[in-house]
């Protein structure tokens, strides 16, 4: 099962931030956050990871935590195309299952114009 | 800028018949990988596929799912005899795996397999 909370819907205006955050609070030391998002039944869209410290690429920013329990997906100017299904995924610690991705629910990023 | 493909976008079959679900992953990468999304449902792992064999399956990747990489670009897989509840989006994915916590996997489009 997926080991993160995401709130199930959101909004954003057009041009806005828009913050997707991210619960992980029994997240382990070695263990990477992931966010990808699936844009209306396409295939899932790899979006950014980081360990610890805060990443940013050309798609969005990450910021985790110090204590690593949370973090916050950035997309710094929505667009109507960034309407999508975003998941938080945190890749097991252990080589049981460390292959493979746990999608949750994710959360539904709405924009509006 | 490389990505992962998937043939047929669609397929529609009747129930009892075989299908091959087929994807060329990009190209240098070596780590393979097979989800499923049920509409509506979240998107679930089958299998994951490196050097030649299988290293991970799900509890729904049974006997009746078999992958193979036939010719050193092509990633199928295959279910022997379908039933109503395979009817889903079947993505392939694809890493090349820097370290085994850090690995990005890339995904296709998606098959949409309908099984009537």
């Amino acid at each position: 099962d997926a080991k993160t909370t995401q709130p199930p819907s959101m909004d954003c205006a057009e041009g806005r931030a828009a913050n997707l955050p991210c619960n992980h609070s029994t997240i382990s030391g070695n263990e990477y956050v992931y966010w990808y998002r699936q844009i209306h039944s396409q295939g899932p869209q790899y979006i950014i990871h980081g360990l610890k410290n805060n990443e940013t690429n050309e798609m969005a920013s990450l910021i985790i935590t110090e204590d690593r329990k949370s973090s916050t997906l950035i997309l710094p100017h929505a667009t109507l195309r960034d309407t999508a299904v975003y998941y938080c995924i945190v890749r097991p610690g252990d080589q049981t299952g460390a292959n493979n991705l746990f999608f949750g629910t994710g959360t539904r990023l709405t924009v509006i114009p | 800028e490389p990505e992962v493909t998937q043939t047929p976008s669609h397929q529609v079959t009747q129930m009892g018949q075989e299908v091959i679900l087929r994807c060329v992953p990009i190209s240098n990468h070596l780590y393979f990988y097979w989800y499923r999304q049920i509409l509506g449902q979240k998107v679930e792992f089958l299998v994951s596929f490196y050097n030649n064999e299988i290293s991970e399956k799900s509890e729904i990747f049974d006997d009746q799912f078999s992958v193979e990489r036939p010719d050193g670009s092509n990633f199928t897989l295959k279910i022997r005899s379908t039933k109503l509840e395979d009817s889903a989006m079947y993505f392939c994915a694809s890493s090349e795996r820097l370290a085994v916590l850090q690995e990005t996997q890339y995904f296709g489009p998606g098959t949409r397999l309908l099984v009537l």
